[in-house]
């Protein structure tokens, strides 16, 4: 137990929609990456959020936005979905120190139709 | 960008055997993690390496890391079959704020 909570845990969009993805976890954790996962594939990292700022970026394009809240919890934004943006997407928390730890939620799966 | 590569990706092995995964990367990376993920499931955290020379173990599974080769390995001692999953290596940028993941290896445990 991670102590990492991400809702929801399933959902289904059609290509053009905005989708909003949430992660939480209990406090102490003032760092959240947002990794997406293709079937058969590793985690691909999206960006990172400390102290309420982006401070890393992945390729992924502007359409991929976040935002990190003083309570810790974080909300990943996808705007005009396409198929491939079919993943797992996964939120990792981490406290900044000598081993950046990174504990994982279980996802959110996400299917574009 | 840091490239992060694994071999084998799939493996396939009897319960008692040993077998070692190998993580190479392309650039100075300052951490190296592995994870496990069970099929369906989420990440769990494994080893986080430090240092050239750093070797850590928990049950049957130990990780090394060579900074100077760039590589690192996760030794499998007499396999079991819970130990089935696919592990996953990672590297951190020298800018310390992204992190790129391996392709996974599947590893297969037969009894």
């Amino acid at each position: 137990e991670t102590g990492v909570t991400q809702s929801p845990t399933h959902l289904i969009k059609t290509r053009g929609q905005q989708v909003t993805l949430r992660c939480s976890s209990q406090s102490g954790h003032n760092t959240v990456s947002w990794y997406q996962q293709a079937l058969g594939q590793g985690p691909q990292f999206i960006f990172q959020y400390y102290r309420e700022e982006e401070n890393g970026r992945g390729n992924f394009p502007p359409r991929f936005s976040g935002l990190q809240f003083p309570n810790y919890s974080s909300e990943l934004n996808v705007n005009a979905l396409e198929l491939d943006d079919t993943a797992l997407y996964l939120c990792a928390r981490s406290v900044q120190g000598l081993y950046n730890e990174q504990f994982f939620g279980p996802g959110t799966r996400l299917t574009v139709l | 960008e840091l490239k992060v590569e694994q071999n084998p990706l799939f493996l396939s092995m009897q319960e008692g055997k040993n077998y070692t995964i190998y993580c190479n990367y392309s650039t100075t990376s300052d951490r190296l993690y592995w994870y496990r993920q069970d099929p369906g499931k989420s990440l769990e955290s494994l080893f986080v390496l430090l240092s050239n020379g750093a070797v850590k173990q928990e049950g049957r599974l130990m990780a090394s890391l060579d900074t100077k080769a760039r590589l690192s390995t996760l030794h499998i001692t007499a396999a079991v079959h819970d130990l089935s999953a696919t592990y996953f290596c990672a590297g951190r940028s020298d800018n310390f704020n992204k992190f790129y993941f391996g392709s996974g290896t599947k590893l297969n445990v037969k009894p």
